[in-house]
C-alpha cells in the first residue's frame, strides 16, 4: 500500500485563491520531504526541499513567497499556492524520505492535479 | 552543468516485445548516482533502480535490466517481454548529491504504451 499520501488528487480553484495540497508519510517519520512540479509531458522539476521544524529551502526561480512550504510534523508536510493564476497549473507532487532503516528510501505520493481557472 | 536526456518521448509495441529506454546523461562530478522511476497512470513515482559510478556492473530484476556504459555516459534500461502491466511514463534521474534522491535531475521521460 501506499506509504505517502497527497492529498487531495486534483483540485480546481478560481484565479486569485490559494490552494493547500497536503504530503503525509504513513508508516515512517520524514525529516526531509520534496516538493515538484511536472508539466504536461514534460520532467518533474525539484521546486523545494522542505524540512521538519526549519525553512524551506527553494530551488532557484522558485516564488517562496508564492509557494508557501510548511513541516510543521514529522510525517506532514504542505504546500500552499497562493493567489493562483492559471499558470500555476500543474501536476504537484511529494516525496518523503524515510531514513529509518539506515538506507536511504524515498517514496512518492500520487500527486495533485492542480487547475486554476 | 548536469543533464539527463531521453530522446525516445514515446513509444509503443506489442506484448511480449523487448524494448529499450534510452538514457542520457551529462555530469561533472565523478561521484554521482543514476536511478530510474516508473510513473503509471495514477501518477505516483516507483522506484526502480539507483546505481552509483563506480559500479558499471550491468543489473537484472525479473524482466528488467539495466546497462550503464560510463565512456558512452549512459544509463539504459531494457523490459523483455513487456506487458500491459509495463504501459507506464519512465523517468532516468541523476543525483550528484551524495546519491540523496531529494536533489534529482530528471529526465523528460519516456511514455511506453504496451498494447494486448
Amino acid at each position: 500500500g501506499a506509504v505517502v499520501s497527497q492529498h487531495p488528487s486534483w483540485v480546481i480553484c478560481k484565479s486569485g485563491t490559494s490552494v493547500k495540497i497536503e504530503c503525509r508519510s504513513l508508516d515512517f517519520q520524514a525529516t526531509t520531504m520534496f516538493w515538484y512540479r511536472q508539466f504536461p509531458k514534460q520532467s518533474l522539476m525539484l521546486m523545494a526541499t522542505s524540512n521538519e521544524g526549519s525553512k524551506a529551502t527553494y530551488e532557484q526561480g522558485v516564488e517562496k513567497d508564492k509557494f508557501l512550504i510548511n513541516h510543521a510534523s514529522l510525517t506532514l508536510s504542505t504546500l500552499t499556492v497562493t493567489s493562483a493564476h492559471p499558470e500555476d497549473s500543474s501536476f504537484y507532487i511529494c516525496s518523503a524520505r524515510d531514513l529509518s532503516s539506515g538506507r536511504e528510501k524515498l517514496f512518492f505520493g500520487s500527486g495533485t492535479q492542480l487547475s486554476v481557472l | 552543468a548536469q543533464k539527463v536526456t531521453q530522446a525516445q518521448t514515446e513509444i509503443s509495441v506489442v506484448e511480449k516485445e523487448d524494448v529499450t529506454l534510452d538514457c542520457v546523461y551529462e555530469t561533472r562530478d565523478t561521484t554521482y548516482y543514476l536511478f530510474w522511476y516508473k510513473q503509471p497512470p495514477s501518477g505516483e513515482l516507483v522506484f526502480l533502480i539507483r546505481r552509483n559510478s563506480f559500479d558499471e556492473q550491468n543489473e537484472i530484476s525479473g524482466r528488467y535490466s539495466w546497462n550503464f556504459q560510463k565512456s558512452t555516459s549512459s544509463f539504459n534500461f531494457t523490459i523483455t517481454a513487456s506487458q500491459v502491466v509495463d504501459s507506464a511514463v519512465y523517468f532516468c534521474a541523476l543525483s550528484e548529491s551524495g546519491g540523496s534522491q531529494g536533489n534529482l535531475i530528471f529526465g523528460k521521460g519516456t511514455k511506453l504504451s504496451v498494447k494486448p
